[in-house]
């Protein structure tokens, strides 16, 4: 069975420019979560969609976006790059929204931005 | 609001020796814990969870965790250390399943032969 995939592994930008990260959740998964992991900082929550709709967001300015499709893919969008917004991306899904789920992590989408 | 701390950055041991990495958390309501490991250039792994029941739960790769509700900690253990052990380990944390899943800053774990 194929685990979480994302892509691109790897995304170079300019500041201002947008960047879109996409994933593919684990086959019978509804959840999908993206985290942002930047050096010295930890997880930090981003989004979380489930069958379609958002269900919660993390404290990041308006400019990080995203949706989920129809088959529970989803995408990050990042406008307005800025230098800082330099992480690795980590999508995950689970199979429901259970507190006890545990959540399967792709390996991330590192974003550099020049 | 949930939160996790991780208060070292990173902890040494030798191989063969016990290893602890330290988490506590806050949280209003019963947490559901969790501990992942992440190696290089990886996502995370899940290592185990404490959702009730027994204080020490037993997970991945020999480690286990014991959950003291007094102490609001959830430290994770492994009798013997490997070298391939090191890596970086994170706590998690969340009450319910409608609340997302709080990540401490994680604990580089570095084992020497």
């Amino acid at each position: 069975e194929a685990g979480v995939t994302q892509s691109p592994t790897h995304l170079i930008k300019t500041r201002g420019q947008q960047a879109t990260l996409r994933c593919s959740p684990i086959s019978g998964h509804t959840s999908v979560y993206w985290y942002q992991q930047a050096l010295g900082l930890g997880l930090q929550f981003l989004l979380w969609y489930d069958e379609g709709e958002e269900r919660n967001r993390g404290n990041f300015p308006p400019r990080f976006s995203g949706r989920q499709f129809p088959n529970y893919s989803s995408e990050l969008n990042v406008n307005a790059l800025e230098l800082e917004d330099s992480a690795l991306y980590l999508c995950a899904s689970s199979f429901k929204q259970g507190a006890n789920e545990k959540l399967f992590f792709g390996s991330g989408t590192q974003l550099s931005v020049l | 609001a949930q939160s996790v701390a991780q208060p070292e950055d990173q902890v040494n041991v030798a191989e063969g020796n016990p290893l602890t990495v330290k988490c506590t958390y806050s949280v209003s309501g019963n947490p559901y814990l969790f501990w992942y490991v992440q190696y290089p250039n990886r996502g995370l792994q899940f290592l185990l969870k404490y959702i009730t029941g027994d204080n020490l739960v037993k997970g991945s790769y020999g480690f286990e965790a014991e959950f003291n509700k007094s102490q609001t900690s959830f430290h994770l253990k492994k009798p013997s250390a490997l070298v391939s052990d090191s890596a970086l380990y994170f706590c998690a944390v969340r009450v319910s399943g409608y609340s997302t899943l709080t990540f401490g800053k994680g604990t580089m774990l570095l084992v020497s032969p």
